[in-house]
Order: structure tokens, then sequence, then C-alpha cells
């Protein structure tokens, strides 16, 4: 199957910094990169939607300047949470999709935990 | 009302035990259904699909009741590799685009 990867998988912060967790599709074109975010105990939620080459669409709540999500290549998209908090500790997973559309692959997640 | 709900469990099995897992969602516009397995801070891996007519893949069984917006999951002969957290997924847009997680039944399965 489709291989999506993330890094880092775990990062530890200060306060008031940014930080930024790649993810990366290796051996398929994701036209279609979307980023979750899971608290300890809750579900899976969906942040934003990517398409390479064009603005992210956001969820709603989501604040867009806060989460900056880039989708330059077909391969590649970041998320930047910007001023990270202690409140936006959290695991973060992007997925990715392919021309075919018929399923999301999912990368190993990072663990982001602000201090 | 959540839009997927599950009961997060656990459900505590013996080896060899068959164990059902239940999920109802609330958008009667939902396209597709799935299961997914997530194990202890790892990302989710899809299961298998769910539909209309029930799908088998070995020991695991998918149902899907539209009527009922209801979606099931059997798992016969348990294995103790089968404990995990079992999150049902709701895509309420054509084609992958919009996954919808319940917050996962877990299951432990033990010797």
């Amino acid at each position: 199957g489709a291989v999506v990867s993330q890094h880092p998988s775990r990062v530890i912060c200060k306060s008031g910094t940014s930080v930024k967790i790649e993810c990366r599709s290796l051996d398929f074109q994701a036209t279609t990169m979307f980023w979750y975010r899971q608290f300890p105990k809750k579900s899976l939620m969906l942040m934003a939607t990517s398409n390479e080459g064009s603005k992210a669409t956001y969820e709603q709540g989501v604040e867009k300047d806060k989460f900056l999500i880039n989708h330059a290549s077909l391969t590649l998209s970041t998320l930047t949470v910007t001023s990270a908090h202690p409140e936006d500790s959290s695991f973060y997973i992007c997925s990715a999709t392919g021309w075919r559309d018929n399923e999301q692959f999912f990368g190993p997640g990072t663990r982001l935990t602000v201090l | 009302r959540k839009e997927v709900e599950q009961d997060p469990g656990p459900f505590n099995v013996p080896e060899g035990a068959t164990v059902a897992f239940n999920c109802t969602y609330s958008n009667s516009a939902s396209q597709s259904f799935f299961w997914y397995r997530q194990d202890c801070r790892k990302e989710p891996k899809l299961l298998m699909s769910v539909y209309s007519s029930g799908n088998e893949d070995g020991r695991f069984t998918a149902q899907l009741n539209r009527a009922s917006q209801y979606i099931s999951l059997l798992i016969r002969d348990s294995k103790l590799s089968d404990s995990a957290t079992y999150l049902c997924v709701v895509n309420t847009d054509t084609g992958f685009q919009k996954l919808v997680f319940g917050t996962g039944t877990r299951l432990l399965v033990s010797p």
C-alpha cells in the first residue's frame, strides 16, 4: 500500500515557539492531504484539507492563522503551529489521497508537547 | 449529537471469544462507511469497508443498516493481537474526502 511519512514523530517545545510538521507521500503523488488532531481519548478531528498549489480549507473552529498549512508539491505538505501553547499539545496526523482517491493513507503521527 | 457514536468500552474478552461492536451515525446522506483499527499512540489503519450487503474478511464481518443508520463489526475467534481501538468512520462526501471518525471502541483480548 501507499506510504506516508511524518517528521518529526515527537516534539517538545516551549510555549510561544512555532513548530513545523512535515507530511510526505513516499511512493505516490498526493493530490489532497488532510491534517487531523487527536486529543487523548477523543476522536480524530479533521483540521484542514489541502490540495497541491492552492490554499487549505479549514474546518470550523480551526484558526488558519495559527495552523499554517502549505502544500507546495504533490509529495509534501507542512503544518506549522505558530506561537504554540500548552492547549495545542496533541497528536497531529496527516493523511493523503492520490489520483484514484479511493483511500486515505495515514502518516504515523506527530506527538506535540508544549511546555 | 455526535456525528458518529460508539460505545468506548473497553470490551474485555478471552481469546477465542466472539465480540461485536456497534456504531450509529447521524448524517443520512453519508456515502460510505469503514472500520479502522488504531493501536495505542499509532495512526489509524483501514480494517475494512462496510457495505449494505454485508462483507466478511476472514474473522471480521461488517454490516451496514442504512435505514437505522447503524454499522456493526463482528470479530470471531479473537486473538491477543486484536487488542486495539476500533474506529467507526463515515464518509460524508463523494470520493474519500470527508471522513468523520467515532471516538473508538477499545478491545482487550486476554489469554
